[in-house]
């Protein structure tokens, strides 16, 4: 069965600093990799994807994920964060389009 | 088109009544997603459909809740009789599997049971 591990639940960071949000997998088979991005009473938006070829992933808003599958992990990072993006980030993992399961969210506070 | 649609966006209402959520996904998309998302237990995925066919209700918490999905373009979830620990924001999502399986969320329905 396939599942997904956040293993931050927050993280705080300043504004312009990076920040690295993990994010774990398990899956007995090839898997499709998203990271989603929720803001305060709002539905979930697509950050990225991986499906398939390069493991480096760019998304919307400057960040990027890393396809790792020897350590059957999906970070997301930003090299320089914004106020703005102060919100809930979700992995997610799916097995070819099928069913898509995501891990419990990390919260992201951006530090004036 | 205009994304996944979900009505109503809130639903106040009390113990022991039923409740019925509604979902209308993006043409053209062959699976439907209803999650669940509270702060104790995050984004729960309670059932799913591709083609209009349940294929996974194990997530549905208990025989109160139910989902049907009778044609391409409408899916219900529905409790009966509801309870306060229902309470809780219902996500509908639609995908299309061919296009890489990424899901498209409507705004969620915010349900309060006292």
């Amino acid at each position: 069965a396939q599942s997904v591990t956040q293993l931050d639940s927050q993280v705080p960071v300043f504004e312009e600093a990076p920040v690295e949000l993990r994010c774990n997998y398990s899956s007995s088979v090839s898997v499709y990799l998203f990271w989603y991005v929720q803001y305060p009473n709002q539905g979930l938006q697509l950050l990225l994807k991986y499906l398939s070829g390069s493991t480096l992933v760019k998304g919307i808003n400057g960040f990027e994920a890393e396809f790792n599958k020897s350590q059957t992990s999906f970070h997301l990072r930003k090299p320089s964060v914004h106020i703005s993006d102060t919100a809930e980030y979700f992995c997610a993992v799916s097995d070819r389009g099928d069913k898509i399961i995501f891990g419990k969210g990390t919260r992201l506070h951006i530090l004036p | 088109d205009a994304g996944v649609i979900q009505s109503p966006r809130h639903e106040v209402t009390e113990m022991g009544q039923e409740v019925t959520l509604r979902c209308k996904p993006i043409s053209g998309h062959d699976y439907l997603f209803w999650y669940r998302q509270t702060m104790m237990r995050g984004l729960e995925l309670l059932i799913y459909f591709n083609n209009n066919v349940p294929i996974d209700d194990s997530g549905m918490p208990e025989d109160r809740f139910s989902a049907k999905m009778p044609n391409a373009s409408f899916s219900t979830l529905k409790i009966q009789p509801s309870e306060p620990r229902d309470s809780a924001v219902y996500f509908c999502a639609s995908s299309l599997a061919s296009a890489g399986g990424e899901a498209f969320f409507g705004q969620g329905t915010r349900l309060t049971v006292v």
